[in-house]
């Protein structure tokens, strides 16, 4: 069936490093990709969203990248900091409309790390 | 404006009881959507509905496992008989009457459910 899967399940990184997260998609009718951040304990978090017919959309210190081309996605996180740590997945709803609108397909997750 | 409320937080059950799990979507919120998470994985959906509608059940267990969004109260997910592969985190999610990820797609902190 359709997914969407993350390249690298664990990432460490130092304080002030850039992050970058990857995710790929396997639905060529995602026409809708979210970031999501969660804490331990807690629910996913909105980072950043991008539309299909964009390919870089940039927020407060994070850049999401999408190359439908190879149907890969981003997350850039510039200059990390350790409140960044977390679990980072991507989302897609590849069924916008009908009935399956609103259903999001996630990722495994990324975890991602900043040491002081 | 508080968000999406759900309780309990944390919720233990023995084998063949039943699991109730509320969730009370944003204010103004009317769509509301119900994933599960197993420990070190991504959220699966579950379930969407509307007031006194499903929408869409397609990643609901075919038995023991019901959902409902009445006109009045909060939304229920109910698990009948658990057993211990029950055992993850709920999460639901709210979003306004437009409807669909891309709009205020908004997670509650989840319940954690332990069968034992």
């Amino acid at each position: 069936g359709e997914s969407v899967g993350l390249h690298l399940p664990t990432l460490s990184v130092q304080e002030g490093d850039n992050s970058i997260i990857n995710c790929a998609y396997s639905n060529s009718a995602s026409d809708y990709f979210i970031w999501y951040k969660q804490e331990s304990g807690k629910g996913p978090q909105f980072i950043i969203d991008i539309r299909s017919n964009m390919d870089k959309r940039q927020g407060q210190r994070v850049t999401v990248l999408l190359n439908k081309t190879v149907k890969h996605l981003s997350l850039q996180i510039a200059a990390t900091q350790p409140g960044d740590s977390a679990v980072y997945f991507c989302a897609e709803n590849g069924n916008a409309g009908g009935t399956s609108y609103g259903k999001l397909t996630f990722g495994q997750g990324t975890i991602l790390t900043v040491h002081p | 404006n508080a968000g999406v409320m759900q309780n309990p937080r944390h919720l233990v059950r023995r084998r063949g009881q039943e699991a109730r799990l509320r969730c009370s979507p944003m204010k103004g919120h009317s769509h509301v959507y119900w994933y599960r998470q197993l420990p070190e994985e991504g959220l699966k959906f579950m379930v969407y509905l509307q007031k006194e509608n499903i929408i869409d059940e397609s990643g609901m267990p075919k038995e023991r496992f019901s959902a409902e969004f009445p006109k009045e109260g909060p939304s229920i997910l109910r698990i009948q008989q658990v057993v211990r592969g029950d055992s993850a985190a709920y999460f639901c999610a709210s979003s306004p009457p437009l409807g669909g990820a891309n709009y205020g797609y908004t997670f509650g902190s989840g319940t954690r459910l332990t069968v034992v």
